[in-house]
């Protein structure tokens, strides 16, 4: 198992807002960045440090960080946006990089 | 605009070495503020990180393949490459490679992944 947890699944209203969150020891001390990834397709950086957003990445995608958890929200969630959303950081060594195990987001 | 493309097999059979190969096209592997790194996941499955590589050569891994992988660096040809040793079929799975942001350990920008099969 990784050693960022994240829910395996979640699921939003069309235009509702949803959070998406990633724990981890290792994320009191290293910043988490989200990945989201469609069927087929490469992951692709939504943020980055938390809440930095790559600028082609609509504002809608925002991230926070309390603790030892990391969010990603949604805000008005679109069809488009139905994906699996990965989390990733340093390990609690710090010497490397890893991954949560991925949270299935479902736009209803 | 950058761009990484995976080339190499897509069958490798049980014991032996997968080999891949990512090629850079849009700019220089040569950049002190990005490392290059190799991403898998089986299928059905999560992302996992199988180690990264700087251009001047200093390399990190997964402790879980420590023993088996080698990532390595072709400055002059714009290329970095993943060896995998000792396969077995719980090695198959989609191998991408991506640039990583190493002030924010995130990989920003990825190739469209190869699918490789362990299977005799």
């Amino acid at each position: 198992s990784s050693e960022l947890s994240q829910d395996p699944a979640v699921s939003v209203a069309l235009g509702q807002t949803v959070r998406i969150t990633c724990q981890g020891d290792s994320l009191r001390r290293y910043y988490g960045n989200w990945y989201q990834q469609k069927p087929g397709q490469a992951p692709v950086l939504v943020i980055y440090d938390e809440d930095n957003r790559p600028s082609e990445i609509p504002d809608r995608f925002s991230g926070s960080r309390s603790g030892d958890t990391s969010s990603l929200t949604i805000t008005g969630a679109q069809a488009e946006d139905e994906a699996d959303y990965y989390c990733n950081s340093r390990d609690s060594s710090g010497q490397h990089l890893v991954f949560g195990g991925g949270t299935k987001l479902t736009v209803l | 605009q950058l761009q990484l493309q995976e080339s190499g097999p897509g069958l490798v059979k049980p014991s032996e070495t997968l080999s891949l190969t990512c090629s850079v096209s849009g700019g220089s592997i040569s950049r002190s503020s990005f490392s290059w790194g190799w991403i898998r996941q089986p299928p059905g499955k999560g992302l996992e990180w199988t180690g990264t590589i700087y251009y001047r050569g200093s390399t990190y891994y997964n402790p879980s393949l420590k023993s088996r992988v080698t990532i390595s660096v072709d400055t002059s040809r714009n290329q970095f490459s993943l060896n995998l040793n000792s396969v077995t079929a719980t090695d198959t799975a989609v191998y991408y490679c991506a640039r990583l942001l190493i002030a924010h350990d995130a990989f920003d920008i990825w190739g469209q992944g190869t699918m490789v099969t362990v299977s005799s």
